[in-house]
Parts: C-alpha cells; structure tokens; sequence
C-alpha cells in the first residue's frame, strides 16, 4: 500500500536559520508530489509541485525552495527563515486521476 | 477571478444529515471535483470525488448539478467525530491556464 512520510512533526527555528523539511513516499512510482503551507484557521496554499525527478514547479513567489533529488524524495527548503514562514507544512503525493495524499504535516513556528 | 465558494462554518447536531455546497463557477470541462476532511494538526483526508450527477460512497454522498458549478457533500447521520473541515478542491481554467483551486474551508461543528 501507498504511504507518505513527513518529518518532523513539530518544530522551532529562529528568524535567520535554515530550514530543510523532508517527504518522502513508498509504495508508488512516479507520483506527482506537493507542498502545501496552511496558515492558522486558514485554506491551503500549494508552494511548489513535482511531475518528476529535478522538475519543480512554484507557485508562489516566496522565500522558499522545494527539490526532488530522488522520485519518492521531495524536500522543502529555506536559506533564512522570515517570520511569515510560519505555518503548517503539509506534503502531498496524487497519481493523475486520483485525489491527493496528504502526510501528516510540520507545524513550524518561526521565532 | 477562479475561485470556490462555502461557508464558513456550520452547526449540527448528532444523529442528523449535512450538507455543504460548494460554488465553482469556472470548474474545468473535464475535472473531478473532490472533497477532503481535516482533523486538528493532521493532514486532510480524501472522501469523496465526483464528475457530475450523484456519487455514493461508505461515508458520504455528493451531488452535482448538470451544470457542475456546485457540488454537496452530504453527511448521512453525523456523529462528534464528525467535527472538522471540510474542503472541495477542483479544477478551474483561467486565461487558459489550468489551476487547482481549493476552497476556504468549512468548519462543521456536530453538538450532542
């Protein structure tokens, strides 16, 4: 059966850190994948999407960068976390056709 | 503007049905339209996806006008655990351009 994996669950960074969250999928080949960021109380906002290894596409100009080095590895990063970073991170994988799975999520507070 | 419309919020009690509608007026010709559930601090969760005309699955019905710019997700006999949001996500076009639109979200709150 399909699974996705997303660690950590919780984290706290300071303002000017790093940042590398990382997902990753078993049970499928190929699979389209996802990050979204969800703000409290808020909708989902998809940040970057993967059709294959090495093809990132972003959706929303920011202070993020996602990448796919394997095809069940997507990873989102930052070089310098901004206070607006904070939210809950959730990744996703969807074959075409089918709706989406989504991992647990990482709920990152930026302080 | 591309964009899906529910309501904010919603109250019910144990025992009863709900249903949530969803405007999507720019919905593309040939797109699913899909509902998620989502608990605190967890990722949603698929119910159910339709095209048009009703779908039926263990947990949930949804129904879609001919016209498909609006669909309801209809909760049979809720329960607490039912307490969630609930979002539609669907395809639209704008200037030819295809994007997944997902909606604001409803919390449904089930009372006792």
């Amino acid at each position: 059966s399909q699974t996705i994996h997303q660690w950590p669950a919780t984290l706290v960074q300071p303002v000017g850190s790093p940042l590398s969250l990382e997902c990753t999928v078993e049970g499928t080949s190929n699979p389209n994948l996802y990050w979204y960021r969800q703000a409290a109380g808020r909708g989902l906002q998809l940040l970057f999407y993967s059709i294959g290894i090495d093809q990132i596409s972003s959706e929303v100009p920011q202070n993020l960068s996602a990448s796919r080095p394997q095809d069940r590895q997507f990873i989102l990063s930052s070089k310098k976390l901004l206070l607006s970073d904070s939210g809950f991170y959730l990744c996703a994988w969807s074959v075409a056709g089918d709706g989406y799975t989504f991992g647990s999520g990482t709920r990152l507070t930026v302080v | 503007l591309a964009k899906t419309t529910q309501p904010i919020s919603m109250d019910s009690y144990e025992g009863q049905e709900v249903n949530i509608t969803c405007s999507h007026n720019n919905i593309a010709t040939n797109d699913y339209i899909t509902w998620y559930q989502q608990f605190p601090s967890q990722g949603p969760r698929f119910i159910i996806q339709g095209y048009k005309t009703k779908v039926t699955n263990e947990v949930a019905s949804l129904f879609i006008p001919a016209d498909r710019k609006s669909s309801t997700l209809s909760l049979p006999r809720v329960s607490l655990s039912d307490t969630a949001v609930y979002y539609c996500l669907v395809g639209a076009l704008l200037d030819s351009n295809y994007q997944l639109i997902w909606g604001a979200g409803t919390k449904l709150i089930i009372k006792p």
